[in-house]
């Protein structure tokens, strides 16, 4: 069974700093791509980042651009997205999201099929 | 980057109804369109990919369709457990977009 599971979410002040990690089980890790998604309270999904397989290819939404950074350890199975100069704005709940992989895809064009249950990163002074 | 519009934003209908939610694009894309449903409290679920394929293990009464700019779900007969948010997201390009969302509610 693929399992997500987030943790690392909590309150932090404005222009403060917070790490988040996700353990991933049930599936092969090091062969899937990886991202993040967030939530802000009573909001819509955004997308706040990509890391491909072997972490060859990482993308950013611009609003997190220069900010957060994304990686992985394929050996520990586990995804991190450092954020830092946290703002208000950035109060959300923080998926970890898996993207099938091809041939159920193209290389470039991959959904998410399977969603962590969240952690929640508030940022208030 | 590509919006993406959804309509309308809440829906009530009876159980039995067919119901349509739109989601349009604001430029063509190849196919990479999915569906996801999300309850309160929990994490997004797939329902749909490739715009029409319906993901293993969802009722068959969820259905897809459209491409290039105007993508749609049906539900052929509203269940109490469809209850929930409803988004759309391309996956056709970087930064992956989502509809702002749409919220089914029985009436």
């Amino acid at each position: 069974e693929v399992q997500l599971v987030e943790s690392g979410g909590g309150l932090v002040k404005p222009g403060g700093s917070l790490r988040l990690s996700c353990a991933a089980s049930g599936f092969s890790f090091s062969t899937y791509s990886m991202n993040w998604v967030r939530q802000a309270p009573g909001k819509g999904l955004e997308w706040v980042s990509y890391i491909s397989s072997s972490s060859s290819y990482i993308y950013y939404a611009d609003s997190v651009k220069g900010r957060f950074t994304i990686s992985r350890d394929n050996a520990k199975n586990s995804l991190y997205l450092q954020m830092n100069s946290l703002r208000a704005e950035d109060t959300a709940v923080y998926y970890c999201v898996r993207e099938v992989s091809p041939p159920y895809c193209s290389s470039t064009s991959c959904y998410i099929d399977y969603w962590g249950q969240g952690t929640l990163v508030t940022v208030s002074s | 980057d590509i919006q993406m519009t959804q309509s309308p934003s809440t829906l009530s209908a009876s159980v039995g109804d067919r119901v349509t939610i739109t989601c349009r694009a604001s430029q063509s894309f190849t196919n990479w369109l999915a569906w996801y449903q999300q309850k309160p409290g929990k994490a997004p679920k797939l329902l749909i990919y490739k715009a029409s394929s319906l993901e293993s293990g969802v009722p068959s009464r969820f259905s897809g369709s459209g491409s290039e700019t105007e993508f749609t779900l049906t539900i052929t007969s509203l269940q109490p457990d469809d209850v929930g948010t409803y988004y759309c997201q391309q996956y056709d390009s970087y930064p992956r977009t989502f509809g702002q969302g749409t919220k089914v509610e029985i009436k």
